[in-house]
């Protein structure tokens, strides 16, 4: 079966942009995590939707913020966008209560400049 | 809050050598702990996971990874490494449902011929 795709893979952007990227996660999956990975902080969960609603939220920015829409596919945005949000951006689907595992998407490398 | 300690930055090994990754945990309850590997520029790949039970779990590519509940500890084991395991490998935690996963900071694998 087709895993988590998310698109785009490469994405550059300018400070003060703002940004959408996009996971699909693995058919019958309800659940959809994402995470930011650095060089500094590592991965670090962002936050976790669950039948479009938001379940948990890591310790980020209001600036990063997410929806799910009713075929479970999530969208997670950045607005005005920073230096430091430089980072692969990671979703992860799952089963309900990840008894099952998180499968993770090969990412999207996002640079601002 | 959860935490998950991976000792080891870096660990380099010949090829052929048994591997032992540390992973030390600090939950409540005991936690579903899992193992993944990620390539350069690429996502997280599941070795294994642990709910329950057998203390033992074994998962793909011949890694297996044992739960102490004592030493709260969950390390990952080969007994033989190849040269395509050189990667970065990751230890999470969660309590399950919408608590995102906890990783550590990885360990880097280094393959020596």
């Amino acid at each position: 079966k087709a895993g988590v795709t998310q698109t785009p893979r490469y994405l550059i952007k300018t400070r003060g942009q703002q940004v959408t990227l996009s996971c699909s996660p693995i058919s019958g999956h309800r659940s959809v995590s994402w995470y930011q990975q650095t060089p500094g902080q590592g991965l670090q969960f962002l936050f976790e939707y669950f039948s479009e609603t938001q379940r948990n939220k890591g310790n980020f920015p209001g600036r990063f913020s997410g929806r799910q829409f009713s075929n479970s596919r999530s969208e997670m945005n950045v607005s005005t966008l920073e230096l430091g949000d430089s980072a692969l951006y990671l979703c992860a689907s799952s089963l309900d209560t990840g008894e099952g595992g998180y499968t993770f998407g090969s990412g999207t490398r996002l640079t601002v400049v | 809050a959860q935490s998950v300690t991976q000792p080891d930055i870096h660990i380099t090994v010949s090829e052929g050598a048994s591997l032992e990754l540390r992973c030390n945990y600090s939950y409540g309850a005991t936690p579903y702990l899992f193992w993944y590997v990620q390539s350069p520029g690429q996502g997280l790949q599941l070795l294994l996971k642990y709910f329950s039970g057998d203390t033992l779990v074994q998962g793909i590519k011949g890694f297996e990874a044992e739960f102490k509940r004592s030493q709260s500890s969950f390390n990952l084991r080969k007994p033989s490494v190849h040269w395509s395991d050189a990667a970065e490998y990751f230890c999470g935690s969660t309590g399950g449902g919408a608590d995102g996963l906890t990783f550590g900071k990885g360990t880097h694998l280094i393959i020596q011929p």
